[in-house]
């Protein structure tokens, strides 16, 4: 059953320092998303990306973060300079066609020391 | 502006026992519902989703959902729980436009005793 990926599993940072998320989608997939889920929060949504550009953002993705394509499969979250309140375990998606139900892959533990 | 509330942050039931998760949704026109479970150290698997038509959806592992327009609810039903069933569940909205964004609730914890 095709899946998405996220590496790595667990990333560990200092604070300020540039880190970047890599998913590789659902290879047939049109629609691309990150979310972030702060422990013991719920699940919030930062970006939405389709046809090369980015369709959707909520208020949390601001300046200090930014997503690309780079080729053909791979999908990346950069946080250019990390703060504490950035330690979250960021989700990546992907879906067919937007609202069809999205399938996440397993997720990045992302921790800012 | 768009809200989902799970109202039961922690459910025990025991195994064999049925099990109804709550959900209610605030939204000006009807939005796509769907329900996803986490388990632990996982991600975010998709149980059931609504879009239109029949108010009673089927999903995975045995899990259904019924929406309720006149409730503003979409609760997760499942007759008989297994102890593989534990997990945190969220339900979640996705607007009519664009690319779809999910909003989540805030999760419910099921815990399953012998």
């Amino acid at each position: 059953e095709p899946e998405v990926t996220q590496t790595p599993s667990h990333q560990v940072t200092q604070m300020g320092q540039e880190v970047i998320l890599r998913c590789v989608p659902i290879s047939n997939h049109l629609y691309f998303y990150w979310y972030r889920q702060i422990l013991g929060q719920k699940v919030e949504f930062l970006v939405s990306f389709y046809n090369n550009e980015i369709s959707e953002k909520s208020e949390i993705f601001d300046d200090q973060f930014s997503v690309e394509r780079p080729d053909g499969s791979n999908f990346t979250l950069k946080i250019r300079s990390t703060k504490l309140e950035d330690s979250a375990m960021y989700f990546c998606a992907s879906s067919v066609v937007g609202g069809l139900g999205a399938f996440f892959g397993q997720g990045t533990r992302l921790t800012v020391v | 502006a768009q809200s989902v509330t799970q109202p039961d942050i922690h459910i025990t039931v025991s195994e064999g026992a049925s099990l109804e998760l709550r959900c209610n949704y605030s939204y000006g026109a009807t939005p796509y519902l769907f329900w996803y479970v986490q388990s632990p150290g996982q991600g975010l698997q998709l149980l059931l989703k609504y879009f239109s038509g029949d108010t009673l959806v089927q999903g995975i592992k045995g899990f259904e959902a019924e929406f309720k327009r006149s409730q503003s609810s979409f609760n997760l039903r499942k007759p008989s729980v297994h102890w593989s069933d534990a997990a945190e569940y969220f339900c979640a909205v996705a607007l009519e436009t664009g690319a779809n964004n999910l909003f989540f609730g805030t999760g419910t914890r099921l815990t399953v005793i012998p």
